[in-house]
Order: C-alpha cells, then sequence, then structure tokens
C-alpha cells in the first residue's frame, strides 16, 4: 500500500540492548524526519534528512543514529537502550522543503510504542 | 525553553460552540505556521498552514496569524464530538525550514 509505514508498531527491550525502529515511505518524498512525543513534551524532533545520505541533528539526537542509503528507508537505531528513551516514536516525510516555496504537508506513520525496561 | 506555546487545556466546549486554540512564538523571523490534529493514539494530521498576517479558511477551520503580536489562533466552528482531539501548532522559525512543535493542546466536545 502507498504511504508512510513503521516497524515495529510496539516494541518492549531491556535497558543497554540495541533497537532499530524501521520507517518506510512509497512516495519518493525527499525530506524524512524522526519525532519522539512524551507527554509534558510534545514532538521533538530526533533527526532529519533532505535526500538519501544527507541527515542532519535535530532537538534531541544523543542516544540515536539514523542511516539513509535509499529515499524511501529511514531507519532511527538505538545503539544501547536507556529508560529515557522510552516513548512514541514517528516517522515523517515531505515531499519537499517544508514553507510557501515548497510544501505545507507532513505525513505522518502510525508510530512505535517503544518501552525500555 | 519551548520556543512555541500552547495551553495543554483541556479546553472543553460544548457542541455546536466556537473553539478557539491558541499559540504563540518567540522567533520574529519565524515565516510558516501549522495546525495539526491528532486523535488519542493516533499519528498527527495537517489541518492548515498559513504564512500570511490575517485569516485563512477552510470549512469550519479558521487560522488566524498575527506576525506582530506573535500568536497563530485555529478557530473551529459549529465544533462536534469527533472534534475531540489534540490540536498541535508547529512553527517554521526563520532562517530554517523544519518545524517546532508546541506541546499541544487538549480539545473536548460535549454533547
Amino acid at each position: 500500500d502507498a504511504g508512510i509505514t513503521q516497524s515495529p508498531r510496539y516494541k518492549i527491550t531491556e535497558t543497554g540492548r540495541q533497537v532499530t525502529l524501521m520507517c518506510h515511505q512509497t512516495w519518493s518524498h525527499s525530506y524524512m524526519f524522526w519525532y519522539r512525543q512524551d507527554l509534558g513534551h510534545g514532538l521533538r524532533l530526533i533527526y532529519y534528512s533532505a535526500a538519501a545520505d544527507i541527515t542532519d541533528k535535530g532537538e534531541v539526537p544523543d542516544g540515536y543514529v539514523v542511516s539513509r542509503s535509499k529515499t524511501e528507508n529511514f531507519p532511527l537505531t538505538l545503539e544501547s537502550a536507556t529508560r529515557s528513551q522510552t516513548s512514541v516514536y514517528f516517522c515523517a516525510s515531505s515531499e519537499s522543503v517544508l514553507g510557501p516555496s515548497g510544501t505545507d504537508t507532513q505525513y505522518f506513520g502510525p508510530g512505535t510504542r517503544l518501552t525500555v525496561l | 525553553q519551548k520556543e512555541v506555546e500552547q495551553n495543554s487545556g483541556p479546553l472543553s466546549v460544548p457542541e455546536g460552540a466556537i473553539a478557539s486554540l491558541n499559540c504563540t512564538y518567540s522567533d520574529r523571523g519565524s515565516q510558516s505556521f501549522f495546525w495539526y490534529r491528532q486523535y488519542s493514539g493516533k499519528s498527527p494530521e495537517l489541518i492548515m498552514s498559513i504564512y500570511s498576517n490575517g485569516d485563512k479558511e477552510d470549512g469550519r477551520f479558521t487560522a488566524q496569524l498575527n506576525k506582530a503580536s506573535q500568536y497563530v489562533s485555529l478557530l473551529i466552528r459549529d465544533s462536534q464530538p469527533s472534534d475531540s482531539a489534540t490540536y498541535l501548532c508547529a512553527v517554521i522559525q526563520g532562517g530554517s525550514y523544519i518545524p517546532t512543535f508546541g506541546r499541544g493542546t487538549s480539545l473536548i466536545v460535549h454533547p
């Protein structure tokens, strides 16, 4: 199906383990984003990518690693999970740069609920 | 310090009333403003974008932007119980193309 998907939808892991969250979009959108959403903090940007092989840090990148070897995929890896990384993670994409000279729509995936014990 | 501020609510309005949601931002150079709706347990979805001062209407929704006072509002006319959700304000600050989100305002429309 066309759209943006995330896997897994739910994940429970233990402190210190490596976890990879997958994000896949079928639109060939240039821009992709990873957010985490926590009560009291709203959506916070972890990493973003303007194109394949181009990534940049967002507001809260510590403890996370991303890669983007293909336009359609943008995996997020927690190298050594900590309890503070328990959160809901959203991947998003946009066709071009956000704003009046580009597009106004970010499309969000369904989210991954991650629990770190 | 969060640079996009929203009252967390909940804002409770009766069915059929106008719901008014507000958002303030700190960067005077901000140029792009967005309102997203997020139902409980779901992902955010775009309702409206606004780039110029004034009002922008789309069906029952009106976005209002006042750059001098650094606020953007969302009005929902004839509110319905199905409008009950969290509304997120997002702002792209000057020199950036990445939105900063507010914490969201929870809206409850009661019959």
